[in-house]
């Protein structure tokens, strides 16, 4: 079983839809989650950090449930500019390695 | 922001070179450096974590032999893909950090290499 894992997708969605992403963990001892944001043939770059209280920010909401081991990304009001894959991040407290998900894609369509 | 470079962005190489990638960190003295490779279609999956001035510690499965990282200072280090095959063709990225960026973790632009 992968640490971290995701949906692959696609999904394809229609522009202004709403859409999330779910994405779990394995390792009980993950202390820090992130969203990334990859699009094709580049660099993954920082959406957003994933706090236990639930955050937000514009569109984009990101919830950690511990639990249950899962983290969740939301988009709201999707646009043509969204379409990419989202990597999910989960890292041990103590050490700064960044084990990733396999990465969900996403199509905005017009 | 802090700044992340890697050299060459793309790179073609008969079977059986090496080819070297680097790895910069441009503003800021990175203590740390992380090697992913990427395959196309699937996720980031983490090849060595590497410590200035020491032994890179290499994941599970990953032959350190043929992928040899060095971190000889506080802003390079480097990948070289001894013995290259075509099944080594793949996106190589590096990330860096340290203290003095509170652990912020940050990407190099990443590097195609083909085996050919």
């Amino acid at each position: 079983r992968k640490e971290v894992e995701q949906d692959p997708g696609p999904f394809n969605v229609p522009e202004g839809a709403t859409v999330a992403f779910n994405c779990t963990y394995s390792n009980s001892a993950s202390q820090s989650f992130f969203w990334y944001r990859q699009d094709c043939r580049k660099e993954p770059k920082l959406l957003m950090s994933v706090y236990s209280s639930g955050n937000e920010d514009g569109r984009f909401t990101a919830q950690l449930n511990r639990a249950s081991q899962y983290i969740s990304l939301l988009i709201r009001d999707s646009k043509l500019s969204d379409s990419a894959t989202y990597l999910c991040v989960a890292t041990t407290s103590g050490t700064y390695k960044y084990i990733f998900g396999t990465g969900t894609r996403l199509k905005v369509l017009a | 922001g802090a700044v992340v470079s890697q050299h060459p962005s793309r790179v073609i190489c008969k079977s059986g070179t090496s080819v070297k990638i680097e790895c910069r960190s441009l503003d800021f003295q990175a203590t740390t450096m992380f090697w992913y490779r990427q395959f196309p279609k699937q996720s980031l999956m983490l090849m060595a974590t590497s410590n200035e001035g020491s032994k890179a510690t290499y994941e599970q499965g990953v032959e350190k032999d043929k992928f040899l990282i060095n971190h000889a200072s506080l802003t390079l280090s480097t990948l070289t893909v001894t013995s290259a095959h075509p099944e080594d063709s793949s996106f190589y990225i590096c990330s860096a950090t340290s203290p003095a960026v509170k652990g912020t973790i940050y990407f190099g632009e990443g590097s195609w290499l083909t085996v050919v």
